[in-house]
C-alpha cells in the first residue's frame, strides 16, 4: 500500500505570496492532519480534517487554512507569506479520528524569501 | 492539557553500545504515547506506540520503551546501537485512543560514533 504523498516536495516563495500544499493520504484513510516543523518551534499541530470537515485547529493565524476533498485528499493554504512561515510542512493520515496512529508523509519544504 | 519533555537534546553513543533516550509526559488522562524517528530530509516514521495494553512496548529495529505511570516516563531504549540509528527521535503524546492533535517533544538528536 502506498504511503502518504505530499506535493510539491520543495517550494520557494517570496513574502506576500500565497501557497497551496497538497497531501494524499494512505488509501482508505479518512483523517488527515497537518503539522509545521521549524528549528525554533519544533513540530506544531496545524489542523485535522475528517470527512471533509475540520475537526481540530491548532494555534495558528487565519492565514493558514485547509480543506479536504471527498477522496480524502487534503490541501493547506498559506496566504500573505511571512519569512517565519519557512518550515517543513508535514501531513499525516490515519484511518479515522479515533485511531491512535498517524502515518506521516515526507513533507513539503517551504522557503519564504 | 498534555505536554512532553525530552530530557536530552543530543545523545552520542558508540556503535554496539546501548541507547537510552529519555521522555517524560504530562497528561490529565490516560494518554497514548509514541516514539517517532526522523532521518534527514525525511518524514516521521513510527517506531512504537503505547496504548495501555502492556507497559513494555517493542517496536521496529530493536527499539523498545517502558511506560512508567508513577514516574510519568516513557524512555526509549535499544541494547546495541547501529550506525543507521543516527537520526532525530520524537516522543509524542495524544489523547487515549485518538490520533487527534499530537503533541511532540522537542526531539533528541542521536549520534552514533564508529
Amino acid at each position: 500500500k502506498a504511503g502518504v504523498t505530499q506535493t510539491p516536495r520543495y517550494l520557494i516563495k517570496t513574502r506576500g505570496q500565497q501557497v497551496t500544499l497538497s497531501c494524499s493520504p494512505i488509501s482508505g484513510h479518512r483523517s488527515v492532519s497537518w503539522y509545521q516543523q521549524t528549528p525554533g518551534q519544533g513540530l506544531q499541530f496545524l489542523f485535522e480534517y475528517f470527512s471533509e470537515t475540520q475537526r481540530n485547529k491548532g494555534n495558528f493565524p487565519g492565514r493558514f487554512s485547509g480543506r479536504q476533498f471527498s477522496n480524502s485528499r487534503s490541501e493547506m493554504n498559506v496566504s500573505t507569506l511571512e519569512l517565519g512561515d519557512s518550515a517543513l510542512y508535514l501531513c499525516a493520515s490515519s484511518p479515522a479520528v479515533t485511531t491512535d496512529t498517524q502515518y506521516f508523509g515526507p513533507g513539503t519544504r517551504l522557503t519564504v524569501l | 492539557a498534555q505536554s512532553v519533555t525530552q530530557l536530552d537534546s543530543h545523545v552520542s553513543v558508540s556503535e554496539g553500545t546501548p541507547v537510552l533516550l529519555r521522555c517524560n509526559y504530562s497528561s490529565s488522562y490516560s494518554p497514548s504515547l509514541f516514539w517517532y524517528v526522523q532521518h534527514p530530509n525525511k518524514g516521521l516514521q513510527l517506531l512504537l506506540k503505547y496504548t495501555s495494553a502492556a507497559t513494555l512496548v517493542k517496536g521496529i529495529n530493536g527499539f523498545e520503551a517502558e511506560f512508567k505511570k508513577s514516574e510519568t516516563s516513557f524512555h526509549l531504549t535499544k541494547p546495541s546501537a547501529h550506525m543507521s540509528d543516527a537520526a532525530e527521535y520524537f516522543c509524542v503524546v495524544s489523547p487515549a485512543g485518538s490520533a487527534r492533535q499530537l503533541t511532540f517533544g522537542s526531539g533528541t538528536q542521536l549520534t552514533v560514533l564508529p
